[in-house]
């Protein structure tokens, strides 16, 4: 039973448009909500986060939108470069559980 | 100041041998993670260290995989025997804990059992 789920697995966007990468999650006690870029050959790194008692976190190009009634949040990037061509995963956690549950990732490819 | 580091970054063992991974967490890092990712799939959590004790294990596949963290300081997870399906990416994570739930990952160690 996967709990969070990222059910595109590749993106495709033109250098400078915008980039949009979509999660869906089923547990609505999760709290906290991360996304984690991965380039090949490394570990994922912690991009931008959300909290439940927001909607929106913004954090320079990247802003993650939270929509709590229906159990969705994305991740917007724009103007996309090519440096952010990675694997974007979305996590949840809640409050008395540490552990991160991933969704699949999505693979964002820039294309200059 | 280092990353979590993991060693080794690659490893190919055939079936039926031991493995035993490391992960060094961030130093002062109570909290450490061991994860995995099978083949394309989501990021799987296997257990969660504070300090040396076991916080939480239901993410340990069976009785084949024993993870320690001697001292609080850095963990090892031996998997003995390998089988085929334990190919894949081994990630540790740490974090300082007190409402930190940014965790830095270390950069995987991936198990081919052939």
């Amino acid at each position: 039973d996967q709990q969070v789920k990222q059910n595109s697995p590749s993106l495709s966007v033109q250098e400078g448009r915008i980039s949009i990468l979509n999660c869906d999650y089923t547990n609505s006690m999760f709290d906290y909500f991360l996304w984690y870029k991965k380039y090949p050959a490394e570990g994922p790194t912690f991009l931008i986060s959300i909290s439940s008692i927001k909607d929106k976190n913004e954090d320079g190009r990247f802003t993650v939108f939270l929509n709590k009634s229906a159990k969705h949040l994305s991740l917007h990037i724009v103007p996309s470069q090519p440096g952010d061509s990675a694997v974007y995963f979305c996590a949840a956690i809640y409050f008395g559980n540490e552990k991160l549950t991933f969704g699949t990732g999505t693979r964002l490819t820039i294309i200059p | 100041e280092a990353g979590v580091t993991q060693f080794p970054s690659h490893s190919v063992i055939e079936k039926g041998q031991t493995v035993t991974l490391r992960c060094d967490p961030i130093s002062g890092h109570d909290n450490l993670y061991w994860y995995r990712r099978v083949m394309g799939k989501e990021i799987k959590f296997l257990l969660h260290f504070v300090k040396e004790s076991k916080q939480d294990e239901s993410g340990m596949p069976n009785n084949r995989f024993l993870a320690e963290r001697t001292g609080g300081t850095y963990s090892t997870l031996k998997v003995q025997p390998a089988e085929l399906e334990d190919s894949g990416v081994y990630f540790c994570a740490s974090t300082g804990g007190g409402g930190n739930t940014e965790a830095f990952f270390g950069q995987g160690t991936r198990l081919t059992v052939v």
